[in-house]
């Protein structure tokens, strides 16, 4: 099993662009959660899903966030408009499995 | 009150010694309890579950205290490897991965040569 796949592994974009992030979780497993980590606030919880249906998404920042999961293998997390405050490792992990993040920086 | 609570180190320990922290977690109705570890630029990666009656695996000890709301972890024996990130992780309910986890910010451990 390839475990979690993210992507981008590194994404670097302007203030004001659109931001999607990709994940694939590991195949049988019924709950994906997207989770963000900063210096400053550590690992926190945006969103999870169970069977593909957002379960609690009161982690989420804000309206500029959103996340979808169209399908038990994949999982979008978009940020628009993008702002430098939202420069974080989004780490995508389904059950207790991580995927290696992806790295945001926006500037 | 953050939820889950960890002194973040850096905890500077000679190789062969034997090493303890802690955490302790504000909501008394969680249920599941884990200890990771991260190492630098790498993703969290699930070191040992965590139970009422205390687990074992290799040279970690795992403590759970659910009166006082405090889990610990022990190390003996450590290893130049061991040097990472251990992070104090709950969640509210038992089982399989179904809900969210809460993570501490970590306790920052290096072993020394």
């Amino acid at each position: 099993d390839a475990g979690v796949i993210q992507s981008p592994r590194h994404e670097v974009t302007e203030m004001g662009q659109e931001v999607t992030l990709r994940c694939k979780p590991i195949s049988g497993h019924n709950s994906l959660f997207w989770y963000r980590q900063t210096m400053m606030r550590g690992l926190e919880l945006l969103i999870y899903f169970n069977n593909n249906v957002p379960i609690d998404d009161s982690g989420m920042p804000e309206d500029r966030f959103s996340a979808k999961m169209p399908n038990a293998s994949f999982s979008t997390l978009k940020i628009q408009p993008s702002e430098p405050r939202d420069s974080a490792v989004y780490f995508c992990a389904s059950r207790r499995d991580f995927g290696s993040g992806t790295r945001l920086t926006v500037v | 009150r953050k939820e889950v609570e960890q002194d973040p180190g850096p905890f500077n320990v000679p190789e062969g010694a034997t090493v303890a922290f802690n955490c302790t977690y504000s909501n008394s109705a969680s249920q599941s309890f884990f200890w990771y570890r991260q190492d630098c630029r790498k993703e969290p990666k699930l070191l040992m579950s965590v139970y009422s009656s205390g687990n074992e695996d290799g040279r970690f000890t795992a403590q759970l205290n659910r009166a006082s709301q405090y889990i610990s972890l022990l190390i003996r024996d450590s290893k130049l490897s061991d040097s990472a990130t251990y992070l104090c992780v709950v969640a509210l309910r038992s089982g399989g991965g179904a809900d969210g986890l809460t993570f501490g910010k970590g306790t920052h451990l290096i072993i020394q040569p």
